[in-house]
């Protein structure tokens, strides 16, 4: 059990294009998602957080506007990058985390790396 | 806010010796302790986890310990296989809902057959 899907795995686009990401817990109500940005040997960093139907909650240094962020439905969440630059390549992951008896543990998806031209 | 280190950030061992990775850290309300096992282009695995009221818990060749008072906890990782070779991150948090994992910057290691 507890698996999170991000769609699509791989994605290159072209600087001034937008790119939306979809991160779905697949058999579990997540009523709290994550998303991150990971660098090439490096750790984990935080982009936002979301409950369903409320806005995310921005880490500091994340441009809200930049990075949109949608948590449609207790099992969905996307993360749109607008106008993206190469500066904004990376790989990006979501994580989920549901309710009572999985309220604790947080599930990653497979990442999706973004490639901007 | 909450800071976890990580040691070593490489380790090199041969098949069926064991591991062990070591996590500090600093905010005394975290009660939540998971480790993740990130293979090369993939997201982070939940290995095994541990909350604040337990001081060692095993899953077959892995275990994870804590001490609540040095503000520690290790992995532990016994009779290595080559297939255990990969980045493994540990991680704080606060419990449940909106806390936010904490995690250290990674160890990656190489399982030598």
């Amino acid at each position: 059990g507890a698996v999170v899907s991000q769609h699509p795995s791989w994605v290159i686009c072209k600087s001034g294009t937008s790119v939306k990401i979809e991160c779905r817990s697949l058999d579990f109500q997540a009523t709290t998602m994550f998303w991150y940005r990971q660098f090439p040997k490096q750790s984990l960093m935080l982009m936002a957080t979301s409950n369903e139907g409320s806005k995310a909650t921005y880490e500091q240094g994340v441009e809200k506007d930049k990075f949109l962020i949608n948590h449609a439905s207790l099992t969905l969440s996307t993360l749109t990058v607008t106008s993206a630059h190469p500066e904004d390549s990376s790989f990006y992951i979501c994580s989920a985390r549901g309710r009572s008896g999985r309220s604790y543990e947080q599930y990653f998806g497979p990442g999706t790396r973004l490639t901007v031209t | 806010g909450e800071n976890v280190e990580q040691h070593p950030s490489t380790l090199s061992v041969q098949e069926g010796d064991s591991a062990v990775i070591k996590c500090t850290y600093s905010d005394s309300a975290s009660n939540y302790f998971p480790w993740y096992k990130q293979e090369l282009g993939k997201g982070p695995q939940l290995i095994i986890d541990i909350r604040s009221n337990v001081g060692e818990k095993k899953d077959q060749r892995i275990a994870v310990t804590l001490n609540k008072t040095a503000k520690h906890f290790s992995l532990h990782i016994t009779e290595t296989q080559p297939e255990d070779s990969a980045v493994y991150f540990c991680a704080a948090s606060r419990g449940t809902g909106f806390q936010k994992l904490v995690f250290g910057t990674g160890t990656r290691l190489l399982v030598s057959p």
